[in-house]
């Protein structure tokens, strides 16, 4: 069954700190891997976009890696900041399909 | 400024009492679809167009109808709203590649009591 895994649950940091965000997935043959910012109550909102082919992406303080021998995904966030206080959700895409599989997210809370 | 709103926001509904979220898309996308959000679960989807008057079903579609009349809208159905449907709905729009950006909407919360 495919399936995407996020971990930790939730987090909570100090602002300034790093952290990284875990995603494993099972979806095979694998076309890509996104990851969205959610802000509480508001849509999803695309941070990076991965093929198999790529291994890092970065998106300002947002570096989004791939392993596509593993299946596992990690996003990183340098230098926290009270607005990185989210839901981070990592999306997986087979390929030949329109279909998008969702992981639960994890929740991110950035304390000063 | 590329948009996808949906109407209303949020919504308190008696069961039973059929009604339409709307949803529309000034960016010209050929692919739109409905998600559903509940707590402790992904967003799953509920149904998904990908082109005008070209639907089909995603992996919740039960009690939900939609339709594609035009590119920009795609309106969500419930005919006869049951509690099991309040939920976080949003909308989606892309041009239809498989690597290009999904765009969603600022969400719909929905309540049926």
């Amino acid at each position: 069954k495919n399936q995407v895994e996020q971990s930790p649950q939730s987090l909570i940091i100090l602002e300034g700190k790093n952290c990284t965000l875990q995603c494993n997935y099972t979806v095979s043959p694998f076309s890509n891997l996104r990851w969205y910012k959610q802000d509480t109550g508001r849509g999803p909102v695309s941070l990076t976009i991965m093929t198999f082919s790529e291994n890092t992406k970065s998106n300002g303080r947002y570096t989004a890696t791939l392993d596509a021998d593993t299946k596992q995904s990690s996003l990183h966030i340098t230098a926290s900041q009270l607005s990185d206080s989210a839901s981070y959700i990592c999306v997986v895409r087979g390929r030949n399909t329109d279909k998008l599989i969702f992981g639960t997210g994890t929740r991110l809370q950035v304390f000063p | 400024e590329a948009q996808v709103t949906q109407n209303p926001r949020y919504l308190i509904t008696v069961t039973g009492k059929k009604l339409t979220v709307t949803c529309s898309q000034n960016m010209n996308h050929e692919y739109m679809s409905w998600y559903r959000q509940d707590p402790g679960l992904g967003l799953r989807q509920i149904y998904y167009s990908m082109n005008v008057e070209v639907t089909d079903k995603g992996d919740v579609p039960e009690g939900y109808k939609v339709s594609r009349k035009e590119k920009r809208n795609f309106p969500l159905i419930l005919e006869s709203p049951s509690p099991n449907q309040t939920s976080l709905y949003f909308c989606a729009s892309s041009d239809g590649g498989s690597g290009n950006t999904i765009y969603f909407g600022e969400g719909s919360w929905l309540t049926v009591v």
